[in-house]
C-alpha cells in the first residue's frame, strides 16, 4: 500500500523555541491533513490543503502543500508547553495515480517541551 | 454538541470472547472509518462504509466485523479470532462518500485483552 514518511519521529525542544515537521510521499496527493493527538485521545484536525503550493495557518501553525504534490510540512512557531503531543500527517491520493480515496497517515511525530 | 462518540472509553475482555466497540456520529457524514493504532504506530484501518447498508475491508480486516444500519451509527465486533486485539481502536467520519477528504475522529476505545 501507499506509504508516508513522516519525519523527525520525536523531537524534544524548549519553550518558545520554533519546530518543524515534514511528510514525504512517492506518490502524488490531492489533499494534505496535519492532525494533533494527545495521549489517550483521538486526533484532532489541525489544518487542511488541497491546492498544490498552498500555505495555511492557524494560529502558531503554518502548514503548506508542496509543489510536487508529494510532500507537505508543518511548522509550529514560538512553542509552549500545550503542544505537546504526536501530530500526524495524512493524505489523500489521487485517483489517477491508481491510489484509492482513503486517506494515508504517516506513523506520528512525538513533540516534546520542556518549559 | 455535534461531534463522534464512542464507547466505553475502557474496556476489557477475555481471550476468546467477541466484543462490539460503538460509535455515534450526530455530524451527518456519509462516510464512517474504524481504525486501530498501536503504540508507537501510524493509524491503520480496519473497515469503512460510505453510505448506509455498504462497507469494504480496509487493510487490517481479518478477525474484525462491523455493520452499517443506519448513517449515525457504525459499530466494530472484536472477533476472537483476532490475533492481538489489545489496541487503541478510533472511530472516525468524514462527509463525503467518496471517502477521504477530512476526516473527524471520535476520542478512542483502549481494548485490553486480559
Amino acid at each position: 500500500g501507499q506509504q508516508l514518511n513522516q519525519s523527525p519521529q520525536s523531537m524534544f525542544i524548549q519553550e518558545g523555541e520554533d519546530v518543524s515537521m515534514n511528510c514525504t510521499s512517492s506518490s502524488i496527493f490531492n489533499t494534505w491533513l496535519w492532525y494533533k493527538q494527545d495521549p489517550g485521545e483521538g486526533p484532532v484536525l489541525l489544518i487542511a490543503l488541497y491546492k498544490a503550493g498552498e500555505l495555511t495557518s492557524n494560529g502558531r501553525l503554518t502548514a503548506q502543500f508542496g509543489i510536487t504534490r508529494k510532500d507537505s510540512f508543518l511548522n509550529i512557531s514560538a512553542s509552549i508547553p500545550s503542544d505537546v503531543g504526536i501530530y500526524f500527517c495524512a493524505g489523500q491520493p489521487t485517483l489517477t495515480q491508481g491510489g484509492s480515496e482513503k486517506l494515508v497517515f504517516g506513523k506520528g511525530t512525538k513533540l516534546t517541551v520542556n518549559p | 454538541d455535534g461531534g463522534i462518540t464512542q464507547s466505553p472509553k475502557y474496556l476489557f475482555r477475555k481471550e476468546g470472547q467477541n466484543v462490539t466497540l460503538s460509535c455515534e456520529q450526530n455530524l451527518n457524514h456519509d462516510a464512517m472509518y474504524w481504525y486501530r493504532q498501536d503504540p508507537g504506530q501510524g493509524l491503520r484501518l480496519i473497515y469503512y462504509s460510505q453510505i448506509v447498508n455498504d462497507f469494504q475491508k480496509g487493510d487490517i480486516a481479518e478477525g474484525y466485523s462491523v455493520s452499517r444500519e443506519k448513517k449515525e451509527s457504525f459499530p466494530l465486533t472484536v472477533t476472537s479470532a483476532q490475533k492481538n486485539p489489545t489496541a487503541f481502536y478510533l472511530c472516525a467520519s468524514s462527509m463525503q462518500a467518496s471517502g477521504g477528504g477530512e476526516q473527524f475522529f471520535g476520542p478512542g476505545t483502549r481494548l485490553t485483552v486480559l
